[in-house]
C-alpha cells in the first residue's frame, strides 16, 4: 500500500505571496492532519480533516487554512507569508478504528 | 490541553551501549503513546506504541515502559547501531481526540 504523498517537497516564496500544499493520504484513510515543524518550535498541530470537514483546529491564524476533497487529498493554503512561516509542513493520515497517525515526507517551505 | 516533556534533547553513545528517552505527559486521559524515528529530509515514522492499558511492549532491540500513575513512558533502545542515529519524537494522545501532542525530539547520535 502506498504512503502518505505530499506535493511538492520543497517551496520558495517570498513574503507577502501564498502557498498551496497538497497531500494524498493513504488509501482508505479518511483523516488527514497537517503539521508545522520548526527548530524552535517542534512538532505543531494546524488543524484535521474527516470526511471533508474540519474536526480539530491548532492554535495558528487564520492565514492558514485547509480543506479535504471527497476522495480524502487535502490542500494547506498560506496566505500573505512571513518569513516566520519557513518550515516543514508535514501531514499524516489515520483511520477512524485506529489513533496511529502516518506521515508524509513533508514539504519543505522557505521564505524570503 | 495535553502537555508532554521529553529528556534528553540530545543524547550520543558508542555503537552496541543501550539508549533511553523519558517522556512525561500532563492529561490522565491519554491513552495512546506512539513513538516516531525522524531521519534527515524525511518525515516521522512510527516504531512502536503503547496503550493505557499495557505496562511494557518490545520489537526486537527496541522497548517500551509506561508508568500510568506517574504519567511517564520511556523507549529503550538496546545493541545500538549507527542507523539508529535519528530524531525520535515521544506523543501523548487522549482518547477520542485522535490528535497526539508530541514531545520536542531527542536527536541520538550513535557513534561507531
Amino acid at each position: 500500500k502506498a504512503g502518505v504523498t505530499q506535493t511538492p517537497r520543497y517551496l520558495i516564496k517570498t513574503r507577502g505571496q501564498q502557498v498551496t500544499l497538497s497531500c494524498s493520504p493513504i488509501s482508505g484513510h479518511r483523516s488527514v492532519s497537517w503539521y508545522q515543524q520548526t527548530p524552535g518550535q517542534g512538532l505543531q498541530f494546524l488543524f484535521e480533516y474527516f470526511s471533508e470537514t474540519q474536526r480539530n483546529k491548532g492554535n495558528f491564524p487564520g492565514r492558514f487554512s485547509g480543506r479535504q476533497f471527497s476522495n480524502s487529498r487535502s490542500e494547506m493554503n498560506v496566505s500573505t507569508l512571513e518569513l516566520g512561516d519557513s518550515a516543514l509542513y508535514l501531514c499524516a493520515s489515520s483511520t477512524p478504528e485506529e489513533e496511529t497517525q502516518y506521515f508524509g515526507p513533508g514539504t519543505r517551505l522557505l521564505v524570503l | 490541553g495535553e502537555n508532554v516533556e521529553q529528556h534528553p534533547s540530545t543524547l550520543s553513545v558508542q555503537e552496541g551501549d543501550s539508549a533511553v528517552i523519558k517522556c512525561t505527559y500532563s492529561d490522565s486521559a491519554s491513552n495512546y503513546f506512539p513513538w516516531y524515528k525522524q531521519e534527515l529530509g524525511k518525515g516521522p515514522q512510527l516504531i512502536i506504541d503503547i496503550r493505557s492499558n499495557v505496562g511494557e511492549k518490545k520489537d526486537q532491540r527496541i522497548a517500551v515502559t509506561l508508568n500510568k500513575t506517574a504519567k511517564h513512558f520511556s523507549l529503550h533502545i538496546t545493541e545500538t547501531q549507527p542507523e539508529d542515529s535519528a530524531v525520535y519524537f515521544c506523543a501523548a494522545t487522549a482518547g477520542g481526540s485522535y490528535i497526539p501532542t508530541f514531545g520536542r525530539g531527542t536527536s541520538l547520535i550513535v557513534h561507531p
